[in-house]
């Protein structure tokens, strides 16, 4: 019963390199997030998945990009990467378009750009 | 739009001791409320929520919340903590109706249970 997977745990890259997170879930939820989270701040909505083949910018959305692969995976690509995105990155999903189930998350990712 | 603010970014206390982590929000619509507990180096996991009925809600661990509408308040407690509650908590909402499901949270509460 895997929930949501989060693949690296831990990353460190250098300023301007790329790379992509990667989110599995295995729930059958229609929605997927990601949000990062910064010390003081809480989690801040980076980008959403409301339904296969749809994606929107949330609270934070610039350098990064998204790919709803299809239903069961959502992934976060940083192009170029700064020291401003390091962070931890959770991946979460929910059932339907109502979030009265909450959310289910991952267990994160932690980037450290140098 | 929604926003939640958790009254204490750290609250300690000792062991068997209560206590209260506060949260307000404020929205023009009806919102569902949420507490998540997040353990050291782990993912957020839900603490309880409120959808509708009672206003004090029962969750995992023995915490419990009640709800203030006129107050706009959605307050944790839990009458006596362990060491393994150490933990931070974040209180999120999210509008009823609308095109989005969104959660917003507040910024967190690190709550330290001293021996």
């Amino acid at each position: 019963n895997a929930g949501v997977t989060q693949t690296p745990k831990f990353q460190v890259l250098k300023t301007g390199q790329s790379m992509t997170l990667q989110c599995a879930q295995d729930m059958n939820h229609n929605s997927m997030y990601w949000y990062r989270q910064d010390p003081g701040m809480g989690l801040r909505l980076i980008y959403y998945s409301a339904s296969e083949g749809t994606t929107d910018k949330g609270e934070v959305p610039n350098g990064y990009n998204v790919s709803r692969l299809n239903k069961r995976e959502f992934s976060l690509r940083l192009e170029s990467a700064a020291p401003s995105q390091t962070s931890v990155y959770f991946c979460a999903s929910s059932e339907g378009v109502r979030a009265r189930d909450g959310y289910t998350f991952g267990s994160g990712t932690r980037l450290t750009v140098v | 739009a929604q926003s939640v603010t958790q009254l204490d970014s750290q609250v300690p206390v000792f062991e068997e001791a209560p206590v209260e982590l506060r949260c307000n929000y404020s929205s023009s619509v009806s919102v569902y409320l949420f507490w998540y507990v997040q353990y050291p180096n782990q993912g957020l996991q839900l603490l309880l929520k409120y959808l509708s009925g009672s206003t004090l809600v029962k969750g995992i661990n023995g915490f419990e919340a009640e709800f203030n509408k006129s107050q706009t308040s959605f307050h944790l407690r839990k009458p006596s903590v362990h060491i393994s509650d150490t933990a931070e908590y974040f209180c999120a909402v999210t509008p009823i109706s609308g095109g989005y499901n969104k959660l917003i949270f507040g910024a967190g509460t690190r709550l330290a249970v001293h021996p």
